[in-house]
């Protein structure tokens, strides 16, 4: 699976959109990304995933370049709740067996602020 | 529906035990992975099963190992525990192989 690159903290303010940053540029094309987040010693919950199109659930939107290599997750309305650290991966989509893990990297710790 | 649930919640061992932690996946999920999270080295990959078969395993020595069962259930074991052993060890579950990944709230393992 390819590595990703994501800023070691961030901070937002309440009720403004958070906008975090993933880099994947060695992405193949059978490459998803995904975004998990994890609340301090909770276990990591999955946010959404895409492989090319923008994406949007009730949680966020996933925006990824047109070359695919980064992508932009935004939170539009970040609430005190939101402070976690959050993971972006990339990872492959086959069908059959041989499932690999998700590989977390360090991840960006976002900060709400009141 | 129910959540990923995992037992126990808390555990404290001693060098050399052995310990074994139990993984309840979401109804109807068929792959049950488990990770390990340390401050040092983060969350790392242990292993996967899919349909009782251990589909893939990360870089882990062989006292870490585990089963499913036929209703999905998972089992994960550490043998000879080590103090580097304590970690918080989570469960993941996703209908199939590479769908999305709902974890639990994870074991934290103490070993003294």
């Amino acid at each position: 699976d390819a590595k990703t690159t994501q800023p070691p903290s961030m901070d937002c303010a309440e009720g403004r959109a958070a906008n975090l940053p993933c880099n994947h540029s060695t992405i193949s094309g059978n490459e998803y990304v995904y975004w998990y987040r994890q609340i301090h010693s909770q276990g990591p919950q999955y946010i959404i995933h895409g492989l090319k199109n923008n994406e949007t659930n009730e949680m966020a939107s996933l925006i990824i370049t047109e070359d695919r290599k980064s992508s932009t997750l935004i939170l539009p309305h970040a609430t005190l709740r939101d402070t976690a650290v959050y993971y972006c991966i990339v990872r492959v989509a086959r069908s059959g067996g041989g499932a690999d893990g998700l590989t977390f990297g360090k991840g960006t710790h976002l900060i709400i602020q009141p | 529906k129910a959540g990923v649930t995992q037992t126990p919640r808390y555990l404290i061992k001693t060098r050399g035990q052995q310990v074994t932690l139990s993984c309840s996946p979401i109804s109807g999920h068929r792959s049950v992975s488990w990770y390990q999270q340390t401050p040092g080295q983060g969350l790392q990959f242990l292993f996967e099963y899919f349909s009782e078969t251990q589909r893939n395993k990360g870089n882990f020595p062989g006292r870490f190992s585990g089963r499913q069962f036929s209703n999905s259930r998972s089992e994960m074991n550490v043998s000879t525990l080590e103090l580097g052993d304590s970690a918080l060890y989570l469960c993941a579950s996703s209908i199939g192989q590479y769908n999305e990944q709902f974890f639990g709230p994870g074991t934290r393992l103490t070993v003294l």
